[in-house]
């Protein structure tokens, strides 16, 4: 069955700008989940729907980042004010209650 | 804090060589742990987890793991590798120690495999 789906693939983008990017869960999958991956930093988590509750959003590095779901599945991503220490590849995975998460392939973001 | 320890930052061995990749955790209670493979330009593409139950884990590709809760460790195992096992390793816990927690990643182990 089809995977996680990331878009864009890759994105350029000026310092100052705000970008989105898109993420689309397996379907069926109630949890979703954003996560950022660079360098200096590892593996970072951003943040977390299930279902209908309050997302968790603790790991969001700062207020330009924020984050939605519409109707339980699409997620969209949202840097405004993009900065250079935002470029990062920036990785979306969703996740049945019997856990273990499927990773999309990225979107890979870069800020000159 | 929930945290994970992946000790070698790259090991190399021979085809034909058995592996074991080690991964400690820190967590108080019943940890779920979980091993991801990432190839170069990929996501990550997992392997096999731990929730409960027998301590040895069966994944895909041939990997194991062993939980073994005296020693906070869930090393990763494979008897014979293959030129295409190289890539990188990530082990990870789940925060809040729920199947749906988010993921604490180790810092990974690079692979490299020797004709």
């Amino acid at each position: 069955g089809a995977g996680v789906s990331q878009s864009p693939s890759n994105k350029v983008t000026e310092k100052g700008k705000d970008v989105e990017l898109r993420c689309d869960p397996i379907s069926g999958h109630t949890a979703l989940y954003w996560y950022r991956q660079s360098l200096g930093q590892g593996l970072e988590f951003l943040i977390y729907f299930q279902g209908n509750s309050a997302p968790d959003k603790s790991g969001l590095p700062s207020d330009r980042f924020s984050a939605e779901r519409t109707g339980g599945s699409v997620s969209t991503l949202t840097i405004q004010r993009t900065q250079q220490e935002d470029s990062a590849v920036y990785l979306c995975a969703s996740s049945l209650s019997s856990g273990g998460q499927y990773f999309g392939p990225g979107t890979r973001l870069l800020v000159l | 804090a929930q945290s994970v320890t992946q000790p070698d930052i790259h090991i190399t061995v021979s085809e034909g060589a058995s592996l074991e990749l080690r991964c400690n955790y820190s967590y108080g209670a019943t940890p779920y742990l979980f091993w991801y493979v990432q190839s170069p330009g990929q996501g990550l593409q997992l392997l096999l987890k731990y929730f409960s139950g027998d301590t040895l884990v069966q994944g895909i590709k041939g990997f194991e793991a062993e939980f073994k809760r005296s020693q906070s460790s869930f090393n990763l195992r494979k008897p014979s590798v293959h030129w295409s096992d190289a890539a990188e390793y990530f082990c990870a816990v789940a925060n809040y120690g729920g199947s749906q927690g988010n993921l604490i990643f180790g810092k990974g182990t690079k692979l490299s495999v020797k004709p």
